[in-house]
């Protein structure tokens, strides 16, 4: 199981932060990578990000240089910041597991949605 | 990067079937098999139903099934129910390690 949690509101400029934390399972589980996903109010679901636990983490181009997605082993958690967010970024913000990091998303949160805005 | 297109919307009455399609490009769809679709209920978590472009994981009925040919990929849903009433997303590798999504498609049974 999977559950979002983080601010529901952030203002303009700021840096969005969002947690997963993963329960049932080891987020070290070999072959599954772990991603973020968001879907903007009424548009369809955009990747953001994937990474493995050892360390590798891959980015949609268009938002590469505003994203990092980091990981807590210790707690089983993964965390996502975006800096300098706009409107432009306010949606649902889904964590989900990967089957390998090219394939299917098998498992994913409820979703945690964030605002931007003054 | 551009999103997978399909269509907006599509309809059916219940024991009717319906087919989803899925169009992108050989960097994506055309280019690997490994395509897969969501079913998403508003405030649910979004589900799979098909992936590797025709397997259904277990516990998904039979009635969903999937297929490709060249950069288009489809979802079918045969003897539509009241239940498959969702919102439908396909994705697919797009390389590099990236994954692209479809706008998505709403289902309505009549």
């Amino acid at each position: 199981q999977l559950q979002e949690s983080g601010p529901g509101l952030v203002e303009p400029s700021e840096t969005l932060s969002l947690t997963c934390t993963v329960s049932g399972g080891s987020i070290t589980i070999t072959t599954y990578y772990w991603a973020w996903i968001r879907q903007p109010p009424g548009e369809g679901l955009e990747w953001i990000g994937s990474f493995y636990y050892t360390g590798s983490t891959y980015y949609h181009p268009s938002l590469k240089s505003r994203v990092t997605i980091s990981v807590d082993t210790s707690k089983n958690q993964f965390s996502l910041n975006l800096s300098s967010v706009t409107a432009a970024d306010t949606a649902m913000y889904y964590c989900a597991r990967v089957f390998r990091a090219t394939d299917y998303l098998d498992s994913w949160g409820q979703g945690n949605l964030v605002t931007v805005s003054s | 990067q551009s999103a997978l297109t399909q269509p907006r919307s599509v309809s059916g009455s219940p024991g009717q079937s319906v087919t989803i399609s899925c169009t992108g490009t050989s960097g994506d769809v055309g280019g690997y098999n490994y395509v897969s679709w969501y079913q998403h209920h508003p405030g649910k978590a979004p589900k799979l139903v098909i992936y590797d472009v025709t397997k259904r994981p277990s516990g998904v009925p039979d009635r969903f099934s999937g297929s490709k040919s060249g950069n288009t990929a489809s979802l079918t849903i045969s003897g539509l129910q009241a239940e498959d009433d969702a919102d439908y997303y396909c994705c697919s590798y797009a390389g590099d390690y990236t994954l692209v999504f479809g706008g998505g498609t709403k289902l309505t049974v009549l």
